[in-house]
């Protein structure tokens, strides 16, 4: 698997642009980046992935650098209960991937 | 809301006891993953049971077994616990091994 390095903290004000990057410098080919995130105590949810090209769904962007060594998500206008932890992953197989500590994003009134 | 259900939602033991988390799948969905989540980390892969059969293990000791039914719902089951398998337990069902992963909203396992 490809080892992903993510800030562990970051702060945004309610209203503004997330951006939360990711290092995955080893990744392969044919390895996904995926985003989750994690409010207090519950389950993962699933954010939005991506192989090479930039994604937008209803929830966030995923800003892929042409390398394929970097990405970046982002939460275009961030609101209090985006606060959480947020994982990214790269992995063929996600289903056996173990995730990383995440950054935790805090939002601020 | 995912559609990936977990039961039950909390449960403690003793040490030595052994458990059987239960989780039923997202309709439709034929694998499912099982993680451990301890405090202030994130989730370790357990296993993945795809069509019944396991596809996957992560760095667990064989204490941890699983089972998958036809209905594709699925069992993960300790033996013998001890007290770092304090936990939030998570299952994660997908339409395929390859597939996006959706979790259900976990076990929290505390073992005395």
């Amino acid at each position: 698997d490809a080892k992903t390095t993510q800030p562990p903290s970051m702060d945004c004000a309610e209203g503004r642009a997330a951006n939360l990057p990711c290092n995955h410098s080893t990744i392969s080919g044919n390895e996904y980046v995926y985003w989750y995130r994690q409010i207090h105590s519950q389950g993962p949810q699933y954010i939005i992935h991506g192989l090479k090209n930039n994604e937008t769904n209803e929830m966030a962007s995923l800003i892929i650098t042409e390398d394929r060594k970097s990405s970046t998500l982002i939460l275009p206008h961030a609101t209090l209960r985006d606060t959480a932890v947020y994982y990214c992953i790269v992995r063929v197989d996600l289903g056996k991937s173990t995730f990383g500590d995440g950054t935790t994003l805090t939002v601020k009134p | 809301e995912t559609g990936v259900t977990q039961s039950p939602t909390h449960l403690i033991k003793t040490r030595g006891q052994q458990v059987t988390l239960r989780c039923s799948s997202q309709s439709g969905h034929n694998t499912v993953s099982w993680y451990q989540q301890a405090l202030g980390q994130g989730p370790q892969f357990i296993f993945q049971y795809y069509r019944e059969e396991e596809n996957g293990r992560g760095n667990f000791p064989p204490r941890f077994s699983g089972l998958q039914f036809p209905n594709y719902s699925s069992e993960l089951n300790v033996n013998a616990l001890e007290l770092d398998d304090s936990a939030l337990y998570l299952c994660a069902s997908s339409l395929g091994t390859v597939e996006t992963q959706y979790f259900g909203p976990g076990t929290r396992l505390l073992v005395l």
